[in-house]
Formats: structure tokens, sequence, C-alpha cells
């Protein structure tokens, strides 16, 4: 079976911007969350989803950063405009049921924002 | 409040060598669950374990066996036998609460097997 799908895998752009990460969840799973990892902050949360409905966006930095999820197999994540300090590895993670059910991650996409 | 901590910034050790790895959490919830994942070179987040907090029993799966306890609320992680295969950064998480989907990661344990 596929695992969680994330495109590009890599990412590079200058600042000013509009970044549109993508994402396609397990088949069947209906949570999804989108994380965010650096070195200083390590791995953060920044939204997540159950049955397409955003659920908690309190990790969301600022209103640079917007994420939709159109369909049970589509999620994005926009940054616009872009800054240096975007710069991270986003990763995409999928479960399904019950909140406690292990979340599978995508293999991220590596942004660089000059 | 829910945290997670790895001490072990860096372990080095020789391959074949057995390597343990420390987790400690905190929560005030009596239904969590706690998780390892692995990172390796190549950067994606791979699964290995999840426990929920009524089973203390010890796991073993191959050369990868984890002690849950309690009482230290600990939940840590040993390598049998590592190889340089093994090297990768390990992430321990907790999930408390129902309804409270976050999971709470550790800062992470950068493992490196010497061959």
């Amino acid at each position: 079976d596929a695992g969680v799908i994330q495109s590009p895998r890599h990412e590079v752009t200058e600042m000013g911007q509009e970044v549109t990460l993508r994402c396609k969840p397990i088949s069947g799973h209906d949570y999804l969350f989108w994380y965010r990892q650096t070195m200083m902050r390590g791995l953060e949360l920044l939204i997540y989803f159950n049955n397409n409905v955003p659920i908690d966006d309190s990790g969301m930095p600022e209103d640079r950063f917007s994420a939709k999820m159109p369909n049970a197999s589509f999620s994005t994540l926009k940054i616009q405009p872009s800054e240096p300090r975007d710069s991270a590895v986003y990763f995409c993670a999928s479960s399904f049921g019950a909140p406690q059910e292990t979340q599978y991650f995508g293999p991220g996409t590596r942004l660089l924002v000059l | 409040a829910q945290k997670v901590t790895q001490a072990q910034t860096e372990i080095s050790v020789v391959e074949k060598e057995d390597v343990t790895l420390d987790c400690v959490y905190e929560t005030r919830d009596t239904t969590y669950y706690l998780f390892w994942y692995k990172q390796p070179p190549s950067g994606e987040l791979v699964f290995l374990i999840r426990r929920n907090s009524f089973d203390e029993q010890n796991e073993i799966s191959g050369r990868y066996s984890w002690n849950f306890q309690k009482s230290t609320s600990s939940f840590n992680f040993t390598i049998t036998a590592s190889q340089v295969v093994d090297s990768a950064v390990y992430f321990c998480a907790l999930r408390a609460n129902f309804g409270n989907e976050k999971l709470t990661f550790g800062t992470g344990t950068r493992l490196t097997i010497i061959p």
C-alpha cells in the first residue's frame, strides 16, 4: 500500500514568493496532520484535520501560513509570502480512527527560502 | 501539559554493541500513548512502536526492545547487537487525553553506529 505522499520533495524559492506544499494521505485515513521540523524548535504540529475539517490550527505560526483539505485525499499547506525563517522540513502525517492511533508520516518537503 | 524528555542528545557506539535510548515523559492523564519513531539520514519519519498506558508489558521486535515503566514515567528503547543501519535520530513521542490528537515529541537522540 502507498504511504503518505508529499510533493515536492525539495523546494528552493526566493523570499516573498508563494510556496505550496502538497500531501496525499493514506487511503482511508481520516486524520491529517502538518508538522514542521527545524533544528531550533524540533518537530512542531502546525495544524490538523479530521474528515477534511480543520480542528486545531493553533500551531500555525502566522497569517502567512494557510492549509486546506478540499477532499479526503488531498491537502495543501501554503506560505505567502515566504520568508527565510520558514526554511524547514515540512511533514504531512495521517492516521485512522481514534486519536490514539498511530500517525504515519510522509517523506517530508525540504523547503529553503533564500 | 505534557512533555517528553530525551536527555541523550547524541550517542555513539561500536557496531554489535547494545545501546539504550532513554525517554522520560510527563502527563497528568491516566490514559496516554507512547511512540517511538526513527528518522534515518534520508529524512523520513518511520514509526517503530506504540504503547498504551495500560499495558506495561515489555515489547521485543527482533533486535529492538522497549521497556515501559509507569513508576518512573519512562519508555526506554534498546537496540541489541547494533548495526550501521541503525544510525538515525530516534524520537520518543506522547499523546495523552482522549480527544487531544496532538503528538508531543521529544528532541530526539542521534545514534551513530561506528563500523
